[in-house]
């Protein structure tokens, strides 16, 4: 079956702009994480989706980010007003219901703010 | 929640020899220990776990092994190749929640570097 697929692979765009970043999870996984990876370096958690519960927001930067899961599947990771800092990979993972399991990771969507 | 150390932030071995990251963690009710690995330009993929009920797991080349007294584990490369270059992750998942829910905390990476 199909991986998590995000989109779109690459995105520059104008500071000040807003984008809308895509996450379509592998079907029937209920978790879903949204990371930022900047040029060589770490995973940087952004939020977390389980099921029906509130989603974990501790890890958004700041209130330009947000993030919504529609339906318990697909995610968009929104951020306002884009800044030249914002710009790195954003990565999207999921994984099953059933604890202790992998976490699937999209390709990521590369993010540059000119 | 779960915060997990991961050193060192880099290393770089000659081909063939062993390499060595090592992970700390702060939950004890922390179970799964997964090890990701992330090639240039890829995503991060599973390369092996541990579970906590295990001390130790072997996969050709790779180990893990883990000290729950201590809160730590650790990743093994041994006769490195220069195709195991990439940057590795290792990581906790916490608390088992109500209808199985987890959430997997990453470590800030690894890069290794092979050199032939």
């Amino acid at each position: 079956g199909a991986g998590v697929s995000q989109s779109p692979s690459n995105k520059v765009t104008e500071k000040g702009k807003d984008v809308e970043l895509r996450c379509d999870p592998i079907s029937g996984h209920t978790a879903l994480y949204w990371y930022r990876q900047s040029l060589g370096q770490g995973l940087e958690f952004l939020i977390y989706f389980q099921g029906n519960s509130a989603p974990d927001k501790s890890g958004l930067p700041s209130d330009r980010f947000s993030a919504e899961r529609t339906g318990g599947s697909v995610s968009t990771l929104t951020i306002q007003r884009t800044q030249q800092e914002d710009s790195a990979v954003y990565l999207c993972a999921s994984s099953p219901t059933a604890a202790n399991t992998e976490a699937f990771f999209g390709q990521g969507t590369r993010l540059t703010v000119v | 929640g779960e915060n997990v150390e991961q050193h060192p932030s880099t290393l770089s071995v000659q081909e063939g020899d062993s390499a060595v990251i090592k992970c700390t963690y702060s939950d004890s009710a922390s179970n799964y220990f997964p090890w990701y690995k992330q090639e240039l330009g890829k995503r991060p993929q599973l390369i092996i776990d541990i579970r906590s009920n295990v001390g130790e797991k072997k996969d050709q080349r790779i180990a893990v092994t883990l000290n729950k007294t201590a809160k730590h584990f650790s990743l093994h490369i041994t006769e490195t190749q220069p195709e195991d270059s990439a940057v590795y992750f290792c990581a906790a998942s916490d608390t088992l929640r109500a209808g199985g829910y987890q959430k997997v905390t990453f470590g800030t990476g690894t890069k290794l570097q092979v050199i032939p």
